[in-house]
């Protein structure tokens, strides 16, 4: 079974804080997401990444930045965490071999700053 | 891009009761999924299903690609099966996945 793991699964913060979200895969997946969901606002794309050092911005990407140094961890960074970025954060991945996209879900991280 | 109609958005019923939840989109997809959200906020995987019919369990999907609508179906329901079913699509390869809004789902025991 795939399995997708986030480094916290609650986490408070206070403003202008640098936050680090960790989410590792452990199925060799190429492409890793980050989503952001709200409530009366669905899931909305933050970054994703396609490959190793590779990343491209999703709908939403103003206040934060993504790394990926290595094909099973993908990191989302908030440089000065703002009020407005309390959410549930999700990290998902995807294998694009076969032409088969099935995005598999990471147990999210509810974060609050305060 | 690719608009993601869900209905109903919520849906209350008697345990052991079937349900129907249903996706429209408004264009042509590669790529078609339905999660279960559960109370803990994990997505589930229930069905990737561009096209055709699947079943698992009391759960069963089907797509019609050419209509562009997907359809859930639950069997006897369970206290289990609340929380939010989500659809979802992509059309660009799996780089951009569109979510529904959802629908709420509540199982009275």
């Amino acid at each position: 079974d795939v399995k997708v793991t986030q480094s916290s699964r609650y986490l408070v913060k206070r403003t202008g804080e640098k936050v680090f979200l960790e989410c590792v895969q452990d199925m060799d997946h190429e492409n890793m997401f980050w989503y952001r969901q709200d409530p009366g606002l669905g899931l909305r794309l933050i970054y994703f990444s396609y490959d190793v050092k590779m990343k491209e911005k999703g709908d939403i990407p103003e206040g934060y930045s993504v790394s990926r140094e290595k094909k099973e961890r993908f990191s989302l960074i908030l440089e000065s965490a703002s009020t407005n970025q309390t959410s549930m954060y999700l990290c998902a991945s995807s294998s694009i071999s076969d032409g088969n996209y099935e995005q598999y879900f990471g147990p999210g991280t509810r974060l609050t700053v305060t | 891009g690719i608009q993601v109609e869900q209905s109903p958005p919520d849906l209350i019923l008697q345990e052991g009761a079937n349900s129907t939840l249903r996706c429209n989109f408004s264009d042509s997809v590669n790529n078609l999924q339905w999660f279960h959200q559960n109370p803990w906020g994990q997505l589930i995987n229930l069905f990737y299903i561009p096209s055709g019919t699947k079943q698992n369990g009391r759960l069963s999907a089907t797509t019609v690609a050419t209509e562009r609508y997907s359809l859930l179906y639950i069997s006897s329901s369970q206290t289990t099966d609340s929380g939010v079913y989500f659809c979802a699509v992509d059309d660009t390869g799996g780089f951009k996945t569109i979510f529904g809004a959802g629908t709420r789902l509540f199982v009275k025991a």
